[in-house]
């Protein structure tokens, strides 16, 4: 389970509504980013990517929006279902060689019957 | 049929042992990554490895080494635990190095007492 005082950005919604997660990433250089899903005690699952010649794109009930001018990205869900419930990660690779994901700092998101 | 599969999923050890957590891939990704999880739920690149080399290696102390067999396997040795090494290691694995999503095992919680 969660450690007490983790003090995560939290996201209480009903089941059925839509969800919108925000993420502000500092390197402007970077051009590939992802959201990542992780449950209690598992890892964390890939959901969706965009890469920064992009500004929308859309999955099975997810919608990421990138906005390069301000740095921020977004992930919205469709219709909320209870099974959403977990910590929602982005995730950035600057462009320059050999780089690695660059996490940010993950928001949980509630989702109640 | 498990993608990325760490062992243990669980290890609680004393202050000072040296300990080994496993990693195998059966997706034929030529890259594998470890990371680090703190308690405040922060995600942190610890070594990456593209083709049985290492590639990625951010700083992390010299008690902590990776070694990769083959392809498929990302090992992870630790000398000396230390108190501050108490985390959830999560192993995972990607097609290529650079702009590819990444798949992550379930981790393994270290706990040193």
């Amino acid at each position: 389970g969660e450690s007490v005082g983790l003090h995560l950005p939290t996201l209480s919604v009903q089941e059925g509504d839509n969800s919108i997660i925000n993420c502000a990433y500092s390197n402007s250089a970077s051009d590939y980013f992802i959201w990542y899903k992780q449950e209690s005690g598992k890892g964390p699952q890939f959901i969706i990517d965009i890469r920064s010649n992009m500004d929308k794109r859309q999955g099975q009930r997810v919608t990421v929006l990138l906005n390069k001018t301000v740095k921020h990205l977004s992930l919205q869900i469709a219709a909320t279902q209870p099974g959403d419930s977990a910590v929602y990660f982005c995730a950035e690779i600057p462009n320059s060689g050999y780089s690695t994901l660059t996490f940010g700092k993950g928001t949980m998101l509630l989702v109640s019957p | 049929d498990t993608a990325v599969s760490q062992t243990p999923k669980y290890l609680v050890t004393q202050m000072g042992n040296d300990k080994s957590i496993k990693c195998e891939q059966n997706l034929g990704h030529d890259t594998m990554y470890w990371y680090k999880q703190d308690s405040k739920k922060f995600l942190k690149i610890m070594f990456s490895y593209n083709n049985k080399e290492l590639i990625i290696n951010e700083t992390v102390p010299n008690r902590f080494s990776p070694k990769s067999p083959d392809k498929a396997h990302l090992n992870l040795h630790i000398n000396s635990l230390e108190l501050g090494d108490s985390a959830v290691y999560f192993c995972a694995s990607s097609q290529e190095f650079g702009n590819q999503p990444q798949h992550f095992g379930d981790g393994t919680r270290l706990s040193i007492l």
